[in-house]
Parts: structure tokens; C-alpha cells; sequence
């Protein structure tokens, strides 16, 4: 299977910091990668996908970027609702793996 | 609108089965695969198991142990577990694929069903 590792594990930052996540696979996977927000207690919601698409109703300030085996997820001025984990998935085939996930916590 | 509830969870010893269900509406279910992710306490997401239009798919860790399969007369998806371990404990989520061109893409998510492996 496809290993996922997403950098960093977690990190602080405040209200209108800008953020930026990482996600490297094991192998080329095109641009075939999503990108997900978990807050405490609820389900996944799906923020892009195709490594760059914003998913209909997300932020504008969400933006992914990134080919072949390396990713990013960044977030411009950061929101107080966007404090929580983030998880890339690749779907470029199964099994599906996801990224270890990246905890947004405030300063 | 879509809905996707899940159910079936509970505790279990290890070695013992479990059958999840996922019972969805508001959407043409044969038009679409439903896929099963957990998350152990404390832990990331994992990806489980597959029920696609056209066939299965499952995790490397589900050894065999896990059978996804759907009743598109009931709109529901089930998740058989036989021979569980402790390491199975975690939320079970359903979720659609909302399949954005060829991309898999996880639109719509129940709120979990809860399995606890423990003797």
C-alpha cells in the first residue's frame, strides 16, 4: 500500500497566521490526493480534492497544491473554526491510505 | 437530503464477530460506492473497506477478516468482522464517494458506530 507521511504532526499558530501542511507519498500518485478537517467529535468533512480542487461551500482561504509525490495544504489567515486535524488521502489506488494527520492548535 | 447513519457497534471479546451497518438515503444508491474508515481512540483516520459499484476493496491490516458487502434493495452497506483483535477497537464511519470525475471523494460522512474490543 501507499504510504502517507504528512508533516508536521502538529503546530501552533494564531488567528491570521497563514498555515502550511505537507503530505509526501511513497510513490508517484499524480495529483490524486485529498485533503480532510476533523474538529473533536465529529466526522471527516472534505476540503479539496485532485490535490488542488476547493470542494463546493469551503473557504476560499483553504488552497492545495502539489504533483506527483509531494503536497500542501495551506490555509490563509487562519480562522478561529479552523482549529482542528487535517488528513491527506490518497485515491490514486487501493487500498486507500490516509496521512497520520496534522493537529492546527492555537498559540 | 443525503443521509448516512451507521449502527451495529458495540463490545466485543476478541475473536468475535461484529456486523455494521450503513443505512443511507437521499441520493441514488446503485450510482455510488460506499467506503468504511475508523479511527481508534486517540488515533488518525484509517482507511477500512470498500463496497464500490463494481466490486470490493479492503485495507491490508483487514487480513481477511472483514467482508463489505451492500443490499442496494435496502440502500445499506454492511461490514461483516469476524476474528476481531483489540487493535480493531475504534469508530466506524461510512462515508460517500461522491466520485468528482475520477477522483474519490468522501462528501458525505455518518456520525460513526462505536466497537469496542475488549475482554
Amino acid at each position: 500500500a501507499i504510504q502517507m507521511t504528512q508533516s508536521p504532526s502538529s503546530l501552533s499558530a494564531s488567528v491570521g497566521d497563514r498555515v502550511t501542511i505537507t503530505c509526501r507519498a511513497s510513490q508517484d500518485i499524480r495529483n490524486e490526493l485529498g485533503w480532510y478537517q476533523q474538529k473533536p467529535g465529529q466526522a471527516p468533512k472534505l476540503l479539496i480534492s485532485a490535490a488542488s480542487s476547493l470542494h463546493s461551500g469551503v473557504p476560499s482561504r483553504f488552497s492545495g497544491s502539489g504533483y506527483g509525490t509531494d503536497f500542501t495544504l495551506s490555509i490563509n489567515s487562519l480562522q478561529p473554526e479552523d482549529f482542528a486535524t487535517y488528513y491527506c488521502l490518497q485515491d490514486y489506488n487501493q487500498p486507500l491510505t490516509f496521512g497520520g494527520g496534522t493537529k492546527v492548535e492555537m498559540k | 437530503q443525503v443521509q448516512m447513519v451507521e449502527s451495529g457497534g458495540g463490545v466485543v471479546q476478541p475473536g468475535g464477530s461484529l456486523r455494521l451497518s450503513c443505512a443511507t438515503s437521499g441520493f441514488t444508491f446503485t450510482t455510488y460506492g460506499i467506503h468504511w474508515v475508523r479511527q481508534g481512540p486517540g488515533k488518525g483516520l484509517e482507511y477500512v473497506a470498500a463496497a464500490r459499484i463494481n466490486g470490493k476493496n479492503y485495507a491490508d491490516f483487514v487480513e481477511g477478516r472483514f467482508t463489505v458487502s451492500r443490499d442496494n434493495s435496502k440502500n445499506t452497506v454492511f461490514l461483516q468482522m469476524d476474528s476481531l483483535r483489540v487493535e480493531d477497537t475504534a469508530m466506524y464511519y461510512c462515508t460517500r464517494d461522491g466520485h468528482t470525475g475520477n477522483y474519490v471523494t468522501f462528501d458525505y460522512w455518518g456520525l460513526g458506530t462505536l466497537v469496542t474490543v475488549s475482554s
